[in-house]
């Protein structure tokens, strides 16, 4: 039984290009969250996705950055015109219902960096 | 505001004994769920440990164990016969009952020394 899938695991981009990082569930999971973690730091929520909705997007920058979870396919968070503060580990989580009550199981992170 | 804390930002031992790592909190809310992850190099994110607010017994998972002081909002981790495979990061994390939002803490980064 796979886990959280991401990839790419490590991404480079120049500063004011587009990163894409995809995030595949669990197999039977069709909740998926998205956290950002800043070296030496804690993860920190950005947002929640129900298949082909948006739950809760509260920790997301306003700008630049977007996700999806589409019918068929992986998630996707995506950030455009990416600046240095974006260069951080993105780790994607899955869970079977979407609440504390089920465990969430993380992937091994994308880690982005903007040059 | 929710908080974790994890004021121990290193530590080590040695191989086979025993470390216990700090974790406190800060809520309103009675029903809530508290975890232990860890982070290898590997970067990979692993459950470790999760304790229910509402169950007053201890969880533990074989060589890991948790001490939870509800009243004094503390829930540390006890790591028994500590092997090098357990060297790793350790976040403490918390999320109220009925959320999806976990806020971690800054984690605690542990070296087992052979």
């Amino acid at each position: 039984n796979a886990g959280v899938m991401q990839n790419p695991r490590h991404l480079v981009r120049r500063r004011g290009q587009e990163a894409r990082l995809r995030c595949s569930p669990m197999k039977g999971h069709s909740h998926v969250y998205w956290y950002r973690q800043l070296p030496e730091e804690g993860l920190k929520f950005m947002v929640y996705l129900q298949k082909e909705n948006i739950i809760d997007e509260s920790g997301m920058p306003k700008e630049r950055f977007s996700a999806e979870f589409p019918k068929e396919g992986p998630s996707i968070l995506r950030i455009q015109q990416v600046v240095r503060g974006d260069s951080a580990a993105y780790f994607c989580a899955s869970s079977l219902v979407g609440a504390s009550d089920s465990p969430l199981h993380f992937g091994n992170g994308t880690r982005l960096t903007v040059t | 505001a929710q908080t974790v804390t994890q004021s121990q930002p290193e530590m080590s031992v040695q191989e086979a004994e025993t470390v216990t790592l700090s974790c406190t909190y800060d809520t309103s809310e009675n029903n809530y769920y508290l975890f232990w992850y860890k982070q290898p190099p590997s970067r990979q994110m692993i459950l470790v440990i999760r304790q229910e607010a509402y169950k007053q017994q201890n969880a533990t998972e074989n060589r890991f164990s948790v001490n939870f002081q509800k009243a004094a909002k503390s829930f540390s981790l006890k790591i028994s016969d500590s092997q090098l495979g357990d060297t790793a990061m350790y976040f403490c994390a918390f999320s109220t009952s009925g959320t999806y939002k976990y806020i971690f803490g800054t984690g605690t980064r542990l070296k087992v020394l052979a």
